[in-house]
């Protein structure tokens, strides 16, 4: 069972380019979730799925976009990369019982 | 205000003694839950423990313990008898009902842990 997994585990990337962060879940999650961590903080929602089919913003939206392929896969896309958006990127999916979330393994990204 | 406060940005403790990390949070919600995650070095978020608003006992996994004190809106996480292991970051996090369609957590800034041989 590998839970949830995120592709690529590293990237770098020049002022402007684009990338998409690919997520997958393999435990029958409704939700889905990305987060940002900056170095010695917290995490911090960038958007999130309630369900197949829907996306809504969090709390740090701007710069990205997202997309919900069906209910296993949550992309992430950065359409024009800026320096501020190097973070680490956390994909997340939600049990169904208590709502805690189950983590991937994190993307670490360096925009240059 | 911030709805998740995690005071202590760093702690020291000798290994096999109890360590208390505190958490505290704003609500108005009446039914809420409260999270712990561990953050080892190598980076992945590991669930650690759950309480509900309405719990009546305090919760408990393994070493870990929840010690929730509703009226303070305080939710301490205690690990006994510490281990090299458990050296690592400790992010509280909250999910409330209202108003949170998607079940959205918010976390806390976290607290380093190392566990002194």
């Amino acid at each position: 069972n590998a839970g949830v997994t995120q592709t690529p585990k590293f990237q770098v990337l020049k002022t402007g380019q684009s990338m998409t962060l690919q997520c997958a879940q393999d435990m029958n999650h409704n939700s889905m979730y990305w987060y940002r961590q900056d170095p010695g903080m917290g995490l911090r929602l960038i958007y999130y799925s309630a369900s197949e089919g829907t996306t809504d913003k969090g709390e740090v939206p701007n710069g990205y976009n997202v997309s919900r392929l069906n209910k296993r896969e949550f992309s992430l896309r950065l359409e024009s990369a800026a320096p501020s958006q190097t973070s680490v990127y956390f994909c997340a999916s939600r049990g169904p019982e208590r709502g805690e979330q189950y983590f991937g393994p994190g993307t670490r990204l360096t925009v240059t | 205000a911030q709805k998740i406060t995690q005071t202590q940005p760093g702690m020291f403790v000798q290994e096999k003694e109890a360590v208390t990390l505190d958490c505290t949070y704003d609500t108005s919600d009446p039914s809420y839950g409260l999270f712990w995650y561990k953050q080892p070095s190598s980076g992945e978020m590991i669930f650690l423990i759950y309480q509900g608003s309405y719990d009546q006992q305090n919760a408990t996994e393994g070493r870990y313990s929840l010690n929730f004190q509703k009226a303070r809106k305080s939710a301490n996480l205690v690990i006994s008898a510490s281990q090299l292991g458990d050296s690592a970051m400790y992010f509280c996090a909250m999910r409330e009902r209202y108003n949170n369609a998607g079940n959205m957590l918010t976390f806390g800034g976290g607290t380093r842990l190392m566990v002194k041989p």
